[in-house]
């Protein structure tokens, strides 16, 4: 496989249930990111870890919980959601340079009921 | 805060048409960069074109080219020949210079009439 590639695609979960989403990259690089995409809503970035180091926590309630074992692999733990949680989550890699081109995932778009 | 505006929720084009998407920021830094992205249907994200502030020149992707107005702050997307494939939401982002965080518009859904 290459690029961004995300699973599941799609998850329905209830409020007390625990998941975790999937993010692998295969282009070598180096950081790695977490998006929450909501209808009508600007892309807001939730996690960035570089070099398997989180470099960035916008203020993500933690209920939501990254991981990044590798610089190939990025996490996120799910748990206690609330229905306005339901959104695409997007993955994105990116090698950290001057101006950062970030390659996205193809989303696991979430339903909590 | 910096902060990047779409105005237009949802444009438009006949099929060999040009179209222009609009993106306006707001920003006090000297370095950064822009960016539109596309996403298709399919959800998966692409880079379509970027723009170094510093740079004069506008840039330059076959069909696609933006009109960068510094002073202004405008950052538009000229999509020249339009293609079905072309439909798509596209979003214009701001990063700051030496930052790992881009900011996004809301996206605007363009529409590709055969």
């Amino acid at each position: 496989e290459t690029g961004v590639t995300q699973t599941p695609r799609h998850l329905v979960m209830g409020m007390t249930n625990k998941k975790s989403l999937k993010c692998e990259q295969h282009l070598g690089h180096n950081a790695m990111y977490w998006y929450k995409q909501s209808a009508k809503k600007p892309l807001e970035l939730m996690f960035v870890y570089n070099f398997k180091e989180q470099t960035e926590n916008n203020s993500v309630p933690s209920r939501f919980s990254p991981e990044c074992p590798n610089s190939s692999h990025l996490f996120l733990h799910l748990h206690t959601l609330q229905p306005e949680d339901s959104a695409l989550y997007l993955c994105a890699s990116s090698i950290p340079t001057s101006y950062n081109e970030q390659f996205f995932g193809p989303g696991t778009r979430l339903t909590v009921l | 805060a910096q902060t990047v505006t779409q105005s237009q929720p949802e444009m438009s084009v006949q099929e060999a048409e040009t179209v222009t998407l609009s993106c306006t920021y707001d920003t006090s830094e000297s370095d950064y960069y822009l960016f539109w992205y596309k996403q298709p249907p399919s959800r998966q994200m692409i880079l379509v074109i970027r723009q170094e502030a510093y740079k004069q020149q506008n840039a330059t992707e076959n069909r696609f080219s933006v009109n960068f107005q510094k002073a202004a702050k405008s950052f538009s997307l000229k999509i020249s020949d339009s293609q079905l494939g072309d439909a798509a939401m596209y979003f214009c982002a701001y990063k700051r210079g030496g930052s790992e965080k881009l900011v996004f518009g809301k996206g605007t859904k363009l529409t590709v009439n055969p």
